[in-house]
């Protein structure tokens, strides 16, 4: 089944370490988003990548890092940097395709849940 | 003034309920709307989609939106209590790549 894959399912860190989240996705999207998710604040964009090597910051992007170096993965690094970093952590994908419109709505993977200990 | 607002509740009704759920908004220029469901400890999935205005109806899920009041609802009728979850409203402008802007969420609660 095609689908967003992201691990590891829950993750902690002690301060001061950098951290690197997983998302792989086999649903052939051009574009791939991290959200970060924190209770009361609903779902902030951090980064967002339309196509290979290539990718823009969102709103809350201080202190995170992304590459894309292929078109399925597209992996998130919590830096030290990142002062508050405990949150629930979501990967999105988006094909212009997938509505006739063009309506860009977004598959979301499960989540990764970081702890700062 | 938030882009989109969405009252966090949380909402519990019991089961068999008509459950309404809403968000307001401010930018006019947002033309697709989506709602998204969220159960503990998942990712959100799409429920249901809508362009521009009028109503949508999929199963026991209704959307409607009213542009000219900046207003969209989620309707479900005959509530489950497998229906228990946040609910994500969402939207964005046409065409290309757009930022998609998320209400904080609704916690529902379907009381058996």
């Amino acid at each position: 089944d095609g689908g967003i894959t992201q691990s590891p399912k829950y993750l902690f860190r002690k301060e001061g370490q950098n951290v690197t989240l997983s998302c792989e996705q086999n649903l052939n999207h051009d574009a791939m988003y991290w959200y970060r998710q924190d209770p009361g604040q609903g779902l902030r964009l951090i980064y967002y990548s339309q196509i290979v090597n290539d990718f823009q910051k969102g709103d809350i992007a201080e202190g995170y890092s992304v590459s894309r170096e292929k078109k399925e993965s597209f992996p998130l690094t919590v830096t030290s940097a990142q002062k508050n970093p405990t949150a629930f952590y979501l990967c999105a994908s988006y094909n212009r395709g997938t509505y006739s419109s063009g309506a860009n709505v977004l598959t979301f993977g499960a989540g990764s849940r970081l702890t700062v200990l | 003034q938030k882009e989109v607002e969405q009252d966090p509740g949380p909402l519990s009704v019991p089961e068999g309920a008509i459950v309404s759920l809403n968000c307001t908004y401010s930018n006019s220029a947002f033309q697709y709307f989506m709602w998204y469901r969220q159960y503990s400890r998942k990712g959100p999935e799409l429920l249901m989609y809508t362009y521009s205005s009028g109503n949508k109806e999929d199963g026991r899920f209704t959307a409607q939106v009213d542009k000219s009041s900046k207003y969209i609802s989620l309707f479900i009728r005959d509530s489950q209590p497998s229906d228990s979850a946040t609910y994500l409203c969402a939207m964005t402008y046409s065409g290309g790549y757009q930022k998609v802007t998320f209400g904080i969420g609704t916690k529902l609660q379907v009381i058996p």
